[in-house]
């Protein structure tokens, strides 16, 4: 059972350049996630798909967008990335009813020049 | 001030001893509560899961919550050298999609 993954684990940009972050669950859990970890900061939620076909801001979604492919699959985007963008990116997803828990994939660290 | 306190450490202490931490909140809605451990560059992994108030053990880990303090807690009875790692509380009210998270407590346990 692979639960959350995430590809890229690391990726290198330069300034402007654009990329996607790719996640996806078999778990057949609704919700899925987007946080950013920084030192000092937390886990802070960029946005988040309460179901297939919708999503909604979390925190901090400036610089990003978010396509929910279907049940399974939530990618973030980097249109043009900027250095304030550096950070690792983790991806979660949560079972529909009952307990509130969320269950976090390994992580893609990304690096902008 | 943050609906989620955590000091954030870090947290030194000598094998077999006992590990405290501690979060407090603001939020008096909040009834599910986690603590969440990370190792270094990895995703976060829940570690133990508390609805409402009370105590919760599962083999060296009790998780506590106190909701009439707004205060939980997470004890590591004969702490290991591989329990090193970053911890995290969240908690969210019922029926909201997102999880309110500390800021986490690093913790070394030193052989």
């Amino acid at each position: 059972n692979a639960g959350v993954t995430q590809t890229p684990k690391f990726q290198v940009l330069k300034t402007g350049q654009s990329m996607t972050l790719q996640c996806a669950q078999d778990m057949n859990h609704n919700s899925m996630y987007w946080y950013r970890q920084d030192p000092g900061m937390g886990l802070r939620l960029i946005y988040y798909s309460a179901s297939e076909g919708t999503t909604d801001k979390g925190e901090v979604p400036n610089g990003y967008n978010v396509s929910r492919l279907n049940k399974r699959e939530f990618s973030l985007r980097l249109e043009s990335a900027a250095p304030s963008q550096t950070s690792v990116y983790f991806c979660a997803s949560r079972p529909s009813g009952g307990a509130e828990t969320q269950y976090f994939g390994p992580g893609t660290r990304l690096l902008v020049l | 001030q943050k609906e989620v306190e955590q000091d954030p450490g870090p947290l030194s202490v000598p094998e077999g001893a006992i590990v405290s931490l501690n979060c407090t909140y603001s939020n008096s809605a909040f009834q599910y509560f986690m603590w969440y451990r990370q190792y270094s560059r990895k995703g976060p992994e829940l570690l133990m899961y508390t609805y409402s108030s009370g105590n919760k053990e599962d083999g060296r880990f009790t998780a506590q919550v106190d909701k009439s303090s707004k205060y939980i807690s997470l004890f590591i009875r004969d702490s290991q050298p591989s329990d090193s790692a970053t911890y995290l509380c969240a908690m969210s009210a019922r029926g909201n999609n997102r999880l309110a998270f500390g800021k986490g407590n690093q913790v070394v346990v030193i052989p």
